[in-house]
């Protein structure tokens, strides 16, 4: 029972363009949200978050955007580069059941 | 900035085998989680770990143990291995109250034979 679904296994985007990634969830109970990038040959690291309280949240090139009526939030990647090349994981978390859930995450190509 | 650490990269084990993945982490964290990553499957929680000598089990724990006699430190066994654990391992660790934002490993890629 996937309660976190990334329904695009890949996506290749040309260098300068957007990137969405996109992450459905169908627990409720989810009050925060996560992305995670992982290299080959290395661990996941966190990349940004969102609290369940807000709609969005911007890091520089990256900003999440969260739908909770739609149980729904993106990943934009804007402009793309092709150092962003990457399996992008979103993670939800339920803060009082003290539960994580990822998804199946999202391989990035970027092309020059 | 956190460093956690595994001890094997690749691992190739035979079947029935008793298999032991390490993990140390450096910052002191109180929480400690083993994964396995498996295409199209993302990651699943096998176990983790508040404090020293305490053990929760995930949704995966079925054919694994874990031991954490030291706070920087958490082991994964497989006690008898078998071909459908072959998976990458991922080890992380977190601070304080609630998961949130995790640290982790380069992970251990398990082959079993």
């Amino acid at each position: 029972d996937q309660q976190v679904k990334q329904n695009s296994p890949s996506l290749s985007v040309q260098e300068g363009r957007i990137s969405i990634l996109n992450c459905d969830y169908t627990n409720s109970m989810f009050d925060y949200f996560l992305w995670y990038r992982k290299y080959p040959a290395e661990g996941p690291t966190f990349l940004i978050s969102i609290s369940s309280i807000k709609d969005k949240n911007e890091d520089g090139r990256f900003t999440v955007f969260l739908n909770k009526s739609a149980k729904h939030l993106s990943l934009h990647i804007v402009p793309s580069q092709p150092g962003d090349s990457a399996v992008y994981f979103c993670a939800a978390y339920d803060y009082n059941n003290n539960d994580m859930r990822f998804g199946a995450g999202t391989r990035l190509t970027v092309k020059p | 900035d956190v460093k956690v650490t595994q001890s094997s990269r690749y691992l190739v084990k035979r079947t029935g085998e008793k298999v032991f993945l390490e993990c140390v982490q450096d910052m002191d964290h109180e929480n400690m989680f083993w994964y396995r990553q498996d295409p199209g499957l993302g990651l699943r929680l096998i176990y983790f770990s508040y404090d020293v000598k305490m053990k929760e089990k995930g949704d995966i724990p079925e054919g694994y143990s874990v031991s954490r006699e030291k706070k920087e430190r958490f082991s994964l066994i497989l006690e008898s291995a078998s071909t459908n654990q072959t998976s990458m391992y991922l080890c992380a660790s977190s601070l304080g109250q609630g998961i949130k934002k995790l640290f982790f490993g380069s992970g251990t890629q398990l082959s079993v034979l």
